[in-house]
């Protein structure tokens, strides 16, 4: 069974300072991968980034970059420049195929991240 | 257009209600999802439909009643709910192309409140 694991149930930073927000996974599979989601308190989930467990190359997407160390199954989110719209939940997540069609994502318990002025 | 549209945002009802929450994408998508989130909790998968066809029920009770009328519509139907159903409804949906980096396109969620 896949499990995700966030350890920071809430972390605070500066505006204009990078965060890195943690996430361990287990899993058997040789094959997964790994999003990140923010929800802000509208409620919508919204993707950031994806990591694939073959990917040689850490993901990046704008001011957003994924830290995967595949040996110690770790995959840490790094916000550069934070800024006060950062402020949210964010969700760790790992893929499974479902045989009959479809994805699951499971995902970490989370980590509220408030971004001061 | 890449949005998924969740009616009605909030939603309050009774025990004895029966009520049906919607859900719209037209990304061309065929697979969705209907996702349950209690406050300050991760989301929990209740139903997969992949090509209009239930996928998988993740032993949700009876009272909900999911249906799939079209590629691009998705319902929750809502039968004598308990005060403990009361949550974020999110639904989900994805291409359905089989690619390792697909991902889910969630909507904004239905409040969902039982008294």
């Amino acid at each position: 069974a896949q499990k995700i694991t966030q350890t920071q149930p809430g972390m605070f930073v500066q505006e204009k300072e990078a965060v890195t927000l943690d996430c361990t996974y287990d899993t058997s599979d040789p094959s997964y991968g790994l999003f990140w989601y923010k929800q802000p308190s509208s409620g919508e989930m919204i993707f950031l980034i994806y990591q694939g467990s073959y990917d040689q190359q850490n993901a990046t997407e704008g001011r957003y970059s994924l830290n995967f160390q595949k040996a110690r199954k770790s995959a840490n989110l790094v916000i550069s420049a934070s800024q006060l719209g950062d402020s949210a939940m964010y969700f760790c997540a790992m893929r499974d195929i479902l045989t009959g069609g479809g994805n699951k994502l499971t995902f970490g318990t989370g980590t509220q991240l408030k971004v001061e002025l | 257009d890449t949005e998924v549209t969740q009616t009605p945002k909030h939603l309050v009802m009774g025990m004895t209600n029966k009520k049906s929450l919607k859900c719209e994408q037209h990304m061309g998508h065929r697979a969705m999802y209907w996702y349950k989130q209690k406050a300050k909790k991760p989301p929990e998968l209740m139903f997969v439909y992949s090509y209009e066809k239930l996928s998988i029920n993740e032993s949700v009770p009876s009272r909900f009643s999911p249906e799939c009328p079209n590629s691009s519509l998705l319902n929750l139907h809502l039968h004598a709910l308990q005060p403990e159903d009361s949550a974020l409804y999110l639904c989900a949906s994805s291409q359905e192309t089989g690619s390792a980096n697909e991902k889910l396109f969630f909507g904004s969620g239905t409040q969902l409140s039982v008294l």
